[in-house]
């Protein structure tokens, strides 16, 4: 079972737009991570936001994180075309690092 | 810096045969992981070697299994294959002392199995 699910399940938007995708996970985490996937290929590391931490900011990318209500929010700015691709998040439950991860939210930016 | 780096890139093999997948990690890190992400979904974690010895274990059957080497590179090994067992497989590597967190990926495997 997964346990993160990513919301909405695709995206499609046009350069410059901002792209705002979801993340809802079960249980208390160590922290949470975004990752990217283009065409089916490796993953790429964005962000990781650990579970005493609100907010991450990194150069076009903004994480919030309520663990309150169990959920994380990825906010891409000012999109561009090279943006399109997967994005999955995942949580960490313990310091070993293994990752849960959701289904992904795919993202289309159109030029 | 060499990157994490995963052998073969496509695999085709047949239901009941065993195949072999290769990961060596980023330069140094000492932790492995493997997923298997099937087609539209997300990936889903098989198990994690530190110190040449299985550390965690996902949810897969004893047909996986997998061995670290002293040079930290790791191999899956998959079993009576089925027809289930098509996905891509990935390898992620961390350094233990960082608390495994920051993983990186490798390309992945692209198994396909007729």
């Amino acid at each position: 079972s997964q346990q993160g699910e990513e919301d909405p399940q695709a995206l499609s938007i046009q350069e410059g737009e901002n792209a705002t995708m979801n993340c809802s996970y079960k249980t208390s985490i160590n922290n949470l991570q975004w990752y990217r996937q283009n065409s089916g290929r490796g993953l790429v590391h964005l962000i990781l936001i650990r579970s005493n931490e609100r907010e991450k900011h990194s150069g076009r990318l903004r994480v919030t994180l309520d663990t309150s209500k169990k959920s994380s929010s990825l906010l891409i700015t000012a999109s561009r075309a090279a943006d399109t691709a997967s994005y999955f998040c995942a949580t960490a439950t313990d310091s070993w690092g293994k990752l849960q991860f959701g289904a992904g939210t795919q993202v289309v930016v159109t030029p | 810096d060499a990157g994490v780096t995963q052998s073969p890139t496509h695999l085709i093999k047949t239901r009941g045969q065993q195949v072999t997948l290769r990961c060596s990690p980023k330069s140094g890190h000492d932790t492995v992981s493997w997923y298997q992400q099937a087609l539209g979904q997300g990936p889903q974690f098989i198990f994690q070697y530190y110190e040449e010895e299985e550390r965690q274990r996902g949810n897969f059957p004893d047909r996986f299994s997998g061995h670290q080497f002293p040079n930290y590179s790791s191999e899956l090994n998959v079993n009576a294959l089925l027809l289930g067992d098509s996905a891509l497989y990935l390898c992620a590597s961390s350094l233990f002392l960082a608390g495994g967190n920051e993983q990186f990926f490798g390309p992945g495997t692209r198994l396909t199995v007729l």
